[in-house]
Protein backbone atom coordinates (compact mmCIF):
# COMPACT_ATOMS: atom_id res chain seq x y z
CA UNK A 1 0.00 0.00 0.00
CA UNK A 2 0.86 3.35 -0.59
CA UNK A 3 2.76 5.27 2.38
CA UNK A 4 4.14 9.20 2.57
CA UNK A 5 7.25 10.89 4.28
CA UNK A 6 6.77 14.22 5.80
CA UNK A 7 9.19 16.04 7.98
CA UNK A 8 7.78 15.53 11.46
CA UNK A 9 8.38 19.06 12.74
CA UNK A 10 8.56 22.27 11.13
CA UNK A 11 8.14 25.76 12.61
CA UNK A 12 6.72 28.84 10.95
CA UNK A 13 6.54 32.60 11.65
CA UNK A 14 3.44 34.26 11.71
CA UNK A 15 2.24 36.05 9.06
CA UNK A 16 4.53 33.91 6.79
CA UNK A 17 3.68 31.28 4.41
CA UNK A 18 3.56 27.54 5.41
CA UNK A 19 5.21 25.39 3.20
CA UNK A 20 4.26 21.79 4.07
CA UNK A 21 6.54 18.67 2.01
CA UNK A 22 5.15 15.29 1.44
CA UNK A 23 6.57 12.72 -0.29
CA UNK A 24 4.40 9.83 -2.00
CA UNK A 25 6.55 6.41 -2.49
CA UNK A 26 3.95 4.88 -5.35
CA UNK A 27 2.06 6.73 -8.33
CA UNK A 28 -1.27 5.94 -8.72
CA UNK A 29 -2.92 7.79 -11.71
CA UNK A 30 -6.57 8.21 -11.18
CA UNK A 31 -6.38 8.64 -7.32
CA UNK A 32 -6.07 11.56 -5.53
CA UNK A 33 -3.69 13.54 -2.89
CA UNK A 34 -5.54 14.65 -0.03
CA UNK A 35 -4.34 16.82 3.06
CA UNK A 36 -6.14 17.01 6.60
CA UNK A 37 -5.07 18.48 10.08
CA UNK A 38 -5.11 17.52 13.56
CA UNK A 39 -5.35 20.66 16.25
CA UNK A 40 -4.82 18.96 19.35
CA UNK A 41 -6.31 15.71 19.55
CA UNK A 42 -9.52 17.19 18.27
CA UNK A 43 -10.65 14.97 15.09
CA UNK A 44 -8.79 15.45 11.98
CA UNK A 45 -10.42 18.08 9.34
CA UNK A 46 -10.05 18.00 5.33
CA UNK A 47 -7.93 21.03 3.55
CA UNK A 48 -7.35 19.93 0.21
CA UNK A 49 -7.39 17.63 -2.34
CA UNK A 50 -5.35 17.37 -5.85
CA UNK A 51 -5.17 15.08 -8.81
CA UNK A 52 -2.20 16.54 -11.36
CA UNK A 53 -2.99 20.30 -11.07
CA UNK A 54 -2.05 23.03 -8.23
CA UNK A 55 -5.42 23.53 -6.45
CA UNK A 56 -6.41 26.14 -4.05
CA UNK A 57 -9.06 27.00 -1.59
CA UNK A 58 -9.69 28.93 1.04
CA UNK A 59 -7.88 27.09 3.13
CA UNK A 60 -4.35 26.47 1.79
CA UNK A 61 -2.71 25.43 -1.66
CA UNK A 62 -1.67 22.42 -2.82
CA UNK A 63 1.15 22.01 -5.61
CA UNK A 64 1.66 18.59 -7.13
CA UNK A 65 4.76 17.61 -9.06
CA UNK A 66 4.46 16.70 -12.12
CA UNK A 67 5.60 13.21 -11.26
CA UNK A 68 3.16 12.82 -8.96
CA UNK A 69 5.87 11.68 -6.53
CA UNK A 70 5.54 14.84 -4.20
CA UNK A 71 3.28 17.27 -2.67
CA UNK A 72 3.56 20.66 -0.90
CA UNK A 73 0.39 22.33 0.81
CA UNK A 74 0.67 26.30 1.08
CA UNK A 75 -0.80 28.17 4.00
CA UNK A 76 -0.09 31.25 2.37
CA UNK A 77 -0.45 33.46 5.79
CA UNK A 78 -0.13 31.32 8.53
CA UNK A 79 -1.31 32.05 11.88
CA UNK A 80 -1.26 30.70 15.79
CA UNK A 81 -4.55 28.87 14.87
CA UNK A 82 -3.11 27.18 11.93
CA UNK A 83 -0.56 25.47 14.82
CA UNK A 84 -1.45 21.67 13.96
CA UNK A 85 -0.48 17.93 12.96
CA UNK A 86 -0.57 17.90 9.33
CA UNK A 87 -1.51 14.48 7.20
CA UNK A 88 -0.53 13.76 3.87
CA UNK A 89 -2.77 10.83 2.67
CA UNK A 90 -1.02 9.13 -0.38
CA UNK A 91 -3.06 8.57 -3.74
CA UNK A 92 -4.53 4.96 -3.62
CA UNK A 93 -4.68 4.98 0.13
CA UNK A 94 -6.91 7.39 1.56
CA UNK A 95 -7.34 5.18 5.34
CA UNK A 96 -3.10 6.03 5.61
CA UNK A 97 -2.28 8.44 8.31
CA UNK A 98 1.30 8.74 9.29
CA UNK A 99 2.62 10.29 12.15
CA UNK A 100 2.30 13.69 9.84
CA UNK A 101 4.12 17.25 10.24
CA UNK A 102 3.76 18.59 13.69
CA UNK A 103 3.30 22.51 12.30
CA UNK A 104 3.85 25.52 14.94
CA UNK A 105 3.51 28.65 13.93
CA UNK A 106 5.60 31.54 16.08
CA UNK A 107 4.35 34.38 17.36
CA UNK B 1 -26.23 19.95 10.22
CA UNK B 2 -24.49 18.08 13.12
CA UNK B 3 -22.16 16.37 10.74
CA UNK B 4 -20.42 13.58 12.70
CA UNK B 5 -21.06 12.94 16.26
CA UNK B 6 -19.47 10.31 18.85
CA UNK B 7 -21.13 9.67 22.56
CA UNK B 8 -19.81 9.10 24.79
CA UNK B 9 -16.70 11.86 24.80
CA UNK B 10 -14.84 10.43 27.91
CA UNK B 11 -15.03 6.66 29.21
CA UNK B 12 -13.12 4.89 31.88
CA UNK B 13 -13.57 0.28 31.48
CA UNK B 14 -12.18 -1.99 33.81
CA UNK B 15 -10.54 -4.67 32.07
CA UNK B 16 -13.12 -7.72 30.55
CA UNK B 17 -15.85 -4.92 30.41
CA UNK B 18 -18.30 -4.40 27.44
CA UNK B 19 -18.83 -0.73 25.52
CA UNK B 20 -20.25 0.70 22.34
CA UNK B 21 -19.36 3.39 21.36
CA UNK B 22 -21.83 5.41 19.08
CA UNK B 23 -21.79 7.40 16.01
CA UNK B 24 -24.11 9.04 13.82
CA UNK B 25 -23.81 11.15 10.58
CA UNK B 26 -26.47 13.76 8.97
CA UNK B 27 -24.34 13.95 5.92
CA UNK B 28 -26.43 10.97 4.22
CA UNK B 29 -23.00 9.93 3.43
CA UNK B 30 -22.74 6.64 2.47
CA UNK B 31 -19.18 5.63 4.16
CA UNK B 32 -18.25 5.51 7.29
CA UNK B 33 -15.27 4.52 8.93
CA UNK B 34 -13.77 4.03 12.09
CA UNK B 35 -10.32 4.99 13.69
CA UNK B 36 -8.39 4.85 17.04
CA UNK B 37 -5.21 7.13 17.48
CA UNK B 38 -2.59 6.12 20.01
CA UNK B 39 -0.84 8.92 22.09
CA UNK B 40 1.93 10.69 19.48
CA UNK B 41 0.77 8.27 16.36
CA UNK B 42 -1.08 8.46 13.27
CA UNK B 43 -4.94 7.03 12.76
CA UNK B 44 -5.20 3.53 12.40
CA UNK B 45 -7.96 2.53 10.61
CA UNK B 46 -10.49 -0.22 12.64
CA UNK B 47 -13.25 -0.74 10.27
CA UNK B 48 -15.47 0.67 7.73
CA UNK B 49 -18.47 0.34 6.15
CA UNK B 50 -19.70 1.25 2.48
CA UNK B 51 -23.07 0.81 2.73
CA UNK B 52 -25.93 0.03 4.92
CA UNK B 53 -25.51 -3.81 5.46
CA UNK B 54 -21.88 -3.91 4.63
CA UNK B 55 -18.81 -3.66 6.78
CA UNK B 56 -15.40 -4.68 6.43
CA UNK B 57 -12.14 -4.89 8.47
CA UNK B 58 -9.28 -2.27 8.61
CA UNK B 59 -5.70 -2.73 9.74
CA UNK B 60 -6.50 -3.29 13.60
CA UNK B 61 -10.09 -4.81 13.79
CA UNK B 62 -9.27 -7.41 16.84
CA UNK B 63 -11.37 -7.00 20.04
CA UNK B 64 -14.24 -4.92 18.13
CA UNK B 65 -17.34 -5.32 15.99
CA UNK B 66 -19.33 -3.23 13.89
CA UNK B 67 -22.92 -3.26 12.77
CA UNK B 68 -24.41 -1.31 10.02
CA UNK B 69 -27.98 -1.14 10.20
CA UNK B 70 -29.02 2.45 8.53
CA UNK B 71 -27.31 4.81 6.98
CA UNK B 72 -26.83 7.09 9.32
CA UNK B 73 -25.34 5.02 12.52
CA UNK B 74 -22.18 3.27 12.73
CA UNK B 75 -21.77 1.80 15.93
CA UNK B 76 -18.44 -0.04 17.29
CA UNK B 77 -18.64 -2.35 20.16
CA UNK B 78 -15.65 -4.01 22.40
CA UNK B 79 -16.65 -6.98 23.90
CA UNK B 80 -13.69 -7.64 26.12
CA UNK B 81 -12.05 -4.43 26.66
CA UNK B 82 -7.97 -4.92 27.54
CA UNK B 83 -5.71 -2.33 28.29
CA UNK B 84 -4.26 -2.22 24.61
CA UNK B 85 -7.60 -0.15 23.55
CA UNK B 86 -6.85 2.97 25.67
CA UNK B 87 -6.83 4.95 22.98
CA UNK B 88 -8.52 7.96 21.66
CA UNK B 89 -11.14 6.77 18.55
CA UNK B 90 -12.75 8.56 15.74
CA UNK B 91 -15.28 7.85 13.47
CA UNK B 92 -15.56 9.53 9.87
CA UNK B 93 -17.80 9.47 7.16
CA UNK B 94 -17.64 10.31 3.70
CA UNK B 95 -19.66 10.37 0.04
CA UNK B 96 -18.23 9.25 -3.15
CA UNK B 97 -17.95 12.48 -5.52
CA UNK B 98 -16.10 13.14 -8.62
CA UNK B 99 -13.97 10.33 -6.69
CA UNK B 100 -12.77 12.17 -4.42
CA UNK B 101 -13.94 10.87 -0.82
CA UNK B 102 -13.36 14.02 1.82
CA UNK B 103 -14.08 12.29 5.00
CA UNK B 104 -15.32 14.17 8.01
CA UNK B 105 -14.45 12.95 11.19
CA UNK B 106 -16.06 13.37 14.81
CA UNK B 107 -14.90 14.75 18.04
CA UNK B 108 -13.27 11.51 19.03
CA UNK B 109 -14.34 9.10 22.25
CA UNK B 110 -11.01 8.63 25.02
CA UNK B 111 -11.14 4.81 26.30
CA UNK B 112 -8.97 4.21 29.21
CA UNK B 113 -9.05 0.67 30.14
CA UNK B 114 -7.76 -0.23 33.50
Amino acid sequence: DAKTTQPPSMDCAEGRAANLPCNHSTISGNEYVYWYRQIHSQGPQYIIHGLKNNETNEMASLIITEDRKSSTLILPHATLRDTAVYYCIPPGNQFYFGTGTSLTVIP
Amino acid sequence: NAGVTQTPKFRILKIGQSMTLQCAQDMNHNYMYWYRQDPGMGLKLIYYSVGAGITDKGEVPNGYNVSRSTTEDFPLRLELAAPSQTSVYFCASSALRGGTYEQYFGPGTRLTVT
